[in-house]
């Protein structure tokens, strides 16, 4: 199966660290999405990439958060010095752009707890 | 700004029909989707209907738009206790490429 994988899928860590996820897209897709996903609510964009630039970027996006996409293919989320507020799921999903309609595939997520 | 609203829990018996709505307020929508989720795991896309469309059919979903009210449901013939999950709606609009999704709709199917 080569659908999204995401990993970890957990993490566990103390505010104040920093993490770092991962998100591994369908093969073919150009593009990318970070979503986050607190408990009880729905997924809230975070940013997004087609190929390796980042197009567009939410205001839920602090200066502690940063995402890469060096070569286009994978992709990487840091978050510097959490806080308790940042455990959520973290979700990515990929899409193909391929004319007006573009179905975003999801990954398994990776939720973050901070003590 | 865009908001999708749906209700919380929907309760229903096995091999009944489960009828879960949604309303968005954002009128440039292009794309409404369905997604479910099962405890801790992703989003699975269930379906998805274009705008210019008020129903689509696939095998036991049945996705109806009312574009004027803004109103979308996804109706599930003989709900079996696997379509136990939280459902989502979401829409994509002209101005970009980011899902906007509701809060989610729980349904539990009872044996």
């Amino acid at each position: 199966d080569t659908g999204v994988s995401q990993d970890p899928r957990h993490k566990i860590t103390k505010r104040g660290q920093n993490v770092t996820f991962r998100c591994d897209p369908i093969s073919e897709h150009n593009r990318l999405y970070w979503y986050r996903q607190t408990l009880g609510q729905g997924p809230e964009f975070l940013t997004y990439f087609q190929n390796e630039a980042q197009l567009e970027k939410s205001r839920l996006l602090s200066d502690r958060f940063s995402a890469e996409r060096p070569k286009g293919s994978f992709s990487t989320l840091e978050i510097q010095r959490t806080e308790q507020g940042d455990s959520a799921m973290y979700l990515c999903a990929s899409s193909a752009t391929q004319g007006p309609q573009e179905t975003q595939y999801f990954g398994p997520g990776t939720r973050l707890l901070v003590l | 700004g865009e908001d999708v609203e749906q209700s919380l829990f929907l309760s229903v018996r096995e091999g009944d029909s489960s009828v879960i709505n949604c309303t968005y307020t954002d009128s440039s929508s292009t794309y409404l989707y369905w997604y479910k989720q099962e405890p801790g795991a992703g989003l699975q896309l269930l379906t998805y209907i274009f705008s210019n469309m008020d129903m689509k059919q696939d095998q036991r979903l049945t996705v109806l738009l009312n574009k004027k009210d803004k109103h979308l449901s996804l109706r599930i013939a003989d709900t079996q206790t696997g379509d136990s999950a939280i459902y989502f709606c979401a829409e994509i609009y002209n101005a970009g490429n980011m899902l906007t999704f509701g809060g989610g709709t729980r349904l539990m199917v009872k044996p």
